[in-house]
């Protein structure tokens, strides 16, 4: 059972357009949600995070936006550039214990911006 | 600057050679998680460690093993490494906030 849901699974972009990558989640414990970049050949790069007590968090041309009570959140990529190019994971993180987390993560969206 | 590395980065095996692959972390975070990533799919947990308490994730082969001598290392042990074993492996630091910190991972061939 995904309990992360990632969409789109690819997208194209031209230089200076809007990126929108949406996801949904099942699990109402989920308490903080961060994105991923990766670019190939390298490890997931924490981008931006959010928890679910804010509905905004920006940082430069990355924002998340979170509706709780639809559980669902968006990154948006605003002035999108080739360097943007990689793949975007959202990930949703449960607490186990103590300081103990686990991330389920989304299945991941190929972005590529044309330039 | 603090960092979580993977060493080595590229490693070659042959079929059913044993393989170690290791992680050190400056970081100093208590929690530490090892990942397999295959072509196009998202980073699947294959066990983490809470100080040096050990959790492994239920679908996770025998085949694969950890170790954790101290807080700033850890290692990944394939004791027989099959075909489908051929992955990224990342390996990822824990900052109790929910944040995980990944490496920049191992490319595993098996040949």
């Amino acid at each position: 059972q995904q309990q992360v849901k990632q969409s789109p699974q690819s997208l194209i972009v031209q230089k200076g357009g809007i990126s929108i990558i949406n996801c949904a989640y099942e699990n109402t414990a989920f308490d903080y949600f961060p994105w991923y970049q990766q670019f190939p050949g390298k490890g997931p790069a924490l981008l931006i995070a959010i928890r679910p007590d804010v509905s905004e968090k920006k940082e430069g041309r990355f924002t998340i936006s979170f509706n709780k009570s639809a559980k669902q959140f968006s990154l948006h990529i605003m002035d999108s550039q080739p360097g943007d190019s990689a793949t975007y994971f959202c990930a949703a993180s449960l607490r186990s214990g103590g300081s103990n987390y686990k991330l389920t993560f989304g299945k991941g969206t190929l972005l590529t911006v044309n330039p | 600057d603090a960092m979580v590395i993977q060493n080595p980065r590229y490693q070659v095996t042959q079929f059913g050679k044993p393989v170690t692959l290791s992680c050190s972390q400056t970081l100093n975070h208590n929690v530490m998680y090892w990942y397999q990533q295959k072509s196009s799919q998202a980073p699947k947990l294959l066990f983490h460690y809470y100080d040096k308490d050990f959790n492994n994730e239920a679908d996770t082969p025998d085949n694969f093993q950890s170790r954790r001598p101290n807080t700033s290392f850890c290692f990944l042990d394939i004791r027989s490494p099959g075909l489908g074993d051929a992955a990224m492996y990342l390996c990822a630091t824990g900052s109790g906030r929910g944040e995980q910190f990944f490496g920049p991972g191992t490319r595993l061939t098996v040949l």
